[in-house]
């Protein structure tokens, strides 16, 4: 079984569109998170959250709206998608607060908007 | 604000050739450094974490060290197969929640 799993693995979309992506962990974990890797492949958290609770929120386009139904799932909502958003975005989960535990990460979602 | 630089960006070494990654770090207290490998398509895997000066981990190949301003990440003997990305991470131990902050990576090739 994959302990964290994303949805779509590719994304390609044109500008303007909304899109989401959902994240899933069967690790039992309290904490999940949403990170974008860029084309340089730099790695920089997005948003956190504890047991369905908005923890971190960096500074991101309100454009990205992250939504916890449960504390096993994350999902991430993009409005009107920009070519900057283009990326991989990396859902991943811990058993503790942010960080400080291990993080374990999904395979990622390759996004490309045209 | 905290901040990792890795060194060096790319390395290529022979299969059997020795060396070592470098990940320096500034962070208003550590709370944790953590390396990752990541290969391409692929998600961070985690390897190791170290908490305090002087500790050191092991696994296979690999050993991680720390110092107050770096870790190094030595590669014994490396085989094909060790060719990924390698990322180190820091947490500090601000007030409130602090988030991992990631170094760019070093990318890794072993030619057999």
């Amino acid at each position: 079984d994959t302990a964290v799993s994303q949805t779509p693995k590719y994304l390609v979309t044109q500008m303007g569109n909304d899109k989401s992506i959902k994240c899933e962990q069967n690790l039992g974990h309290d904490t999940m998170y949403w990170y974008k890797q860029d084309s340089k492949k730099f790695l920089k958290i997005m948003f956190s959250y504890n047991n369905k609770e908005l923890i971190i929120n960096e500074t991101v386009p309100n454009r990205f709206s992250p939504k916890s139904p449960d504390k096993a799932h994350l999902n991430l909502h993009i409005n009107s998608l920009e070519l900057g958003d283009s990326a991989v975005y990396f859902c991943a989960s811990s058993q503790g607060g942010v960080g400080g535990d291990i993080q374990y990460f999904g395979a990622g979602t390759r996004l490309s908007v045209l | 604000e905290d901040q990792v630089t890795q060194s060096p960006e790319a390395l290529r070494l022979q299969e059997g050739e020795s060396s070592s990654l470098n990940c320096s770090y500034t962070v208003s207290g550590l709370r944790g450094l953590f390396w990752y490998r990541q290969d391409p398509g692929k998600g961070p895997e985690f390897l190791f974490t170290l908490y305090s000066a002087g500790e050191e981990k092991e696994k296979e190949r690999l050993k991680a060290t720390l110092t107050k301003k770096e870790s190094f990440l030595h590669i014994t003997a490396p085989k094909p197969e060790d060719s990924a990305t390698y990322l180190c991470a820091v947490q500090g131990s601000g007030s409130g929640n602090t988030p991992l902050v990631f170094g760019k990576g070093t990318r890794l090739s072993v030619i057999a």
